[in-house]
C-alpha cells in the first residue's frame, strides 16, 4: 500500500503571496490532518478533515485554511504568507476504525522570503 | 498551553546502551499515548502507543512504560543502534477529538558506534 504523498515537496515564496499545499492519503483513509513543524514551536496541530468537513481546528489565524475532496485528497492553502510562516507542512492520515493511529508524509518545506 | 513535556532535549548514548525518554502530559482526558521516530528529510513514523489501561508495552527493543497516577510515559530503546539515531516525539490524544495528536518538543537521539 503506497504511503501518504505531499506535493510539493519544496517551495519558495514571497511575503504576501499565497500557497497551496497537496496531500494525498493512504489509499482507504478518509481523515487527513495537518500539521506545521518549526525548530520552535515544534509539532503543532493545524485541521483535520474526514469526509470533506473539517472535524477539528488548531490555534492558527484564519490565513491558514483547508479543505478535502470526495476521494479524500486534501489540501491546505496560506494566504498572505509571513516570514514565520516558514516550515514543514505535514499531513498525516488515517482510518475511520484506528483514526488515533495516523500516518504521516513526507511533508512540504515552504520557505518564505 | 504546552500539553505535553518532554525530555531530555537531547540524549547522547552508546551502541549497546538504553536510551530513554520521558514525557508528562497535563490533560487527563488523553486516552492514547504513540511515539514518533523522525529521520531527517522524512516525516514522522509511528513506532508504538499505549493506552492507559496498560503500565507496560513492548515491541522488539521498544519499551513504553506508562504511570497514570503521575500522568507520565517513556520511551526505552534497549541495545541502542546507531540507526536509532534520530528525533523521536512523544504526542498525546483523545480518541474523542477524532485525529488531533498534541506532540511533546522532541528529543534528539545520538548513538555512538
Amino acid at each position: 500500500k503506497a504511503g501518504v504523498t505531499q506535493t510539493p515537496r519544496y517551495l519558495i515564496k514571497t511575503r504576501g503571496q499565497q500557497v497551496t499545499l497537496s496531500c494525498s492519503p493512504i489509499s482507504g483513509h478518509r481523515s487527513v490532518s495537518w500539521y506545521q513543524q518549526t525548530p520552535g514551536q515544534g509539532l503543532q496541530f493545524l485541521f483535520e478533515y474526514f469526509s470533506e468537513t473539517q472535524r477539528n481546528k488548531g490555534n492558527f489565524p484564519g490565513r491558514f485554511s483547508g479543505r478535502q475532496f470526495s476521494n479524500s485528497r486534501s489540501e491546505m492553502n496560506v494566504s498572505t504568507l509571513e516570514l514565520g510562516d516558514s516550515a514543514l507542512y505535514l499531513c498525516a492520515s488515517s482510518s475511520r476504525r484506528t483514526p488515533y493511529e495516523q500516518y504521516f508524509g513526507p511533508g512540504t518545506r515552504l520557505t518564505v522570503t | 498551553q504546552q500539553q505535553v513535556k518532554q525530555s531530555p532535549q537531547s540524549l547522547i548514548v552508546q551502541k549497546g546502551g538504553i536510551s530513554i525518554i520521558n514525557c508528562a502530559y497535563e490533560n487527563t482526558a488523553f486516552d492514547y499515548f504513540p511515539w514518533y521516530q523522525q529521520f531527517p528529510g522524512k516525516g514522522p513514523a509511528l513506532l508504538i502507543a499505549i493506552r492507559p489501561d496498560v503500565s507496560e508495552k513492548k515491541e522488539g527493543r521498544f519499551t513504553i512504560s506508562f504511570n497514570k497516577s503521575a500522568k507520565q510515559f517513556s520511551l526505552h530503546i534497549m541495545d541502542s543502534q546507531p540507526g536509532d539515531s534520530a528525533t523521536y516525539f512523544c504526542a498525546a490524544s483523545r480518541e474523542t477529538s477524532g485525529s488531533r495528536l498534541t506532540f511533546g518538543e522532541g528529543t534528539q537521539l545520538t548513538v555512538n558506534p
